[in-house]
């Protein structure tokens, strides 16, 4: 079935320090899904951080990056320099499947803690 | 002002009792959906709506009825409640583009004893 596995938390970096969560999808159901990452900051809403449409495509926002590899079905996010207030809960998830009905399939979720 | 109001925060049930969890959006969406997250398990869909129809139901239970008297709400009835119910239900919206950004409400978190 469609399944999204990412990176088993908590992740801690130091501020400053690159970071990358791995996101690995399984879609059976359609070729090319839609990806997205959400983001839990403490206290607050499931919110949309980027998302990427077409396969080998980039998104970007608020300093964070994910590329759509169709090849290796991966959309990892990285950040190349952490701060403090990125600490928060990030979730990968998968759309576009089951005829088109708004379903997203997420994954666990992935806890960074970032230290000053 | 919170876009998605989803009330009560908390609820606790006993077993076999019947609970509404309440969900309004006032960012004028079509769409509007219903997930639920268990411990230690993803956020998990449950049904979507569009223009107050369903569109997708994937719960396999039909203990839980969504219930759409307004454009911009969307309540859940749970009947027959069991402990594997406990779980903190999210309500979302988007607009009717199934690509677009999905909105998220504070959840509420159900306890069923």
């Amino acid at each position: 079935g469609d399944s999204v596995t990412q990176t088993e938390g908590p992740v801690t970096v130091s501020e400053s320090e690159s970071l990358i969560i791995n996101c690995t999808y399984s879609a059976t159901s359609i070729a090319y899904p839609n990806l997205f990452w959400y983001v839990r900051y403490p206290g607050e809403g499931l919110q949309l951080l980027l998302k990427v449409i077409t396969a080998g495509q980039k998104g970007s926002s608020r300093g964070f990056e994910a590329t759509y590899n169709k090849e290796t079905t991966s959309f990892h996010l990285q950040k190349a320099s952490v701060q403090e207030s990125d600490s928060a809960v990030y979730y990968c998830a998968l759309g576009g499947i089951t005829g088109n009905t708004g379903k997203l399939i997420f994954g666990l979720g992935t806890t960074l803690q970032v230290q000053p | 002002d919170p876009k998605i109001i989803q009330k009560p925060k908390y609820l606790v049930a006993v077993t076999g009792s019947e609970k509404i969890l309440i969900c309004e959006q006032y960012l004028g969406h079509n769409a509007m959906y219903w997930y639920r997250q268990s411990a230690k398990k993803p956020l998990e869909f449950m049904f979507s709506y569009s223009y107050q129809k369903l569109m997708d139901n994937q719960t396999a239970s039909s203990r839980f009825q969504p219930q759409s008297s307004k454009k911009n709400h969307l309540d859940l009835q749970i009947t027959a409640l069991k402990p594997d119910d406990s779980a903190t239900y999210f309500c979302a919206s988007s607009q009717e583009d199934w690509t677009a950004e999905q909105f998220f409400g504070p959840g509420t978190r159900l306890t069923v004893l």
